[in-house]
């Protein structure tokens, strides 16, 4: 089955800029996702990309797919206090019903 | 309000007992999922359903059957509950892949087995 995998933790400073990266070992991966899981709630989507893109921008939020490494990244511009939380990307597979496969999380703190 | 439920949102019991989780979607989706999130918050798919028909069922302990009355609705059953199922449980649901395939999550059930 596919892997992913991500660093489990990111420390970044009000105003800086997030990067949280994933790598994923499945090439036929089709959708790659990101979502944002905040304390005690279920997940909630932030972006997603097709594995025909290498980038995709959403106001401050910018996916870059590098196929060839398998490696996907999720940068937040101006990251504030509100961003903290626990970032999972996730896979999904082109077999035939398709199964998501997520990260193991990167817990994101942004200190004011 | 649109969305994924679940009840109880949170459960506390003895081992050994049996107890079921209940999830209610009014998204019009017609997959939905459970979920085991441990204390590490790693994400485990544990089941799927296609149009109330199993279509995903991970290396899961026969302990657990997942029932589908209809499409909108998804439960999971645990029989002789053991202290290694406590975790929070998550129900989804999703689109159909021609839209992204997002899938929508519940609040979740936190279970603690004493």
């Amino acid at each position: 089955g596919e892997d992913v995998e991500q660093s489990l933790f990111l420390s970044v400073r009000e105003g800086d800029s997030s990067v949280i990266n994933c790598t994923y070992t499945d090439s036929s991966s089709t959708y790659l996702y990101w979502y944002k899981q905040e304390p005690g709630a279920g997940l909630q989507l932030l972006t997603y990309i097709f594995s025909n893109m290498d980038m995709k921008q959403d106001q401050r939020l910018t996916v870059l797919l590098n196929k060839k490494d398998k490696h996907l990244s999720l940068r937040i511009a101006d990251t504030q206090t509100g961003d903290s939380a626990i970032y999972f990307c996730a896979g999904r597979n082109s077999g035939g019903y398709q199964k998501v496969t997520f990260g193991t999380g990167t817990k994101l703190q942004v200190i004011p | 309000d649109t969305a994924v439920s679940q009840t109880p949102k949170y459960l506390v019991t003895q081992m050994g007992n049996d107890k079921s989780i209940k999830c209610e979607q009014n998204l019009g989706h017609d997959t939905m999922y459970w979920y085991k999130q441990d204390s590490k918050k790693f994400l485990k798919i544990m089941f799927s359903y296609n149009n109330k028909e199993l279509i995903i069922n991970e290396t899961v302990p026969n302990r657990f059957s997942p029932k589908s009355p209809d499409k909108a609705h998804l439960n999971l059953h645990i029989n002789s509950l053991e202290l290694g199922d406590s975790a929070v449980y998550f129900c989804a649901s999703s689109q159909p892949l021609g839209r992204g395939g997002e899938q929508f999550f519940g609040p979740g059930t936190r279970l603690t087995v004493l």
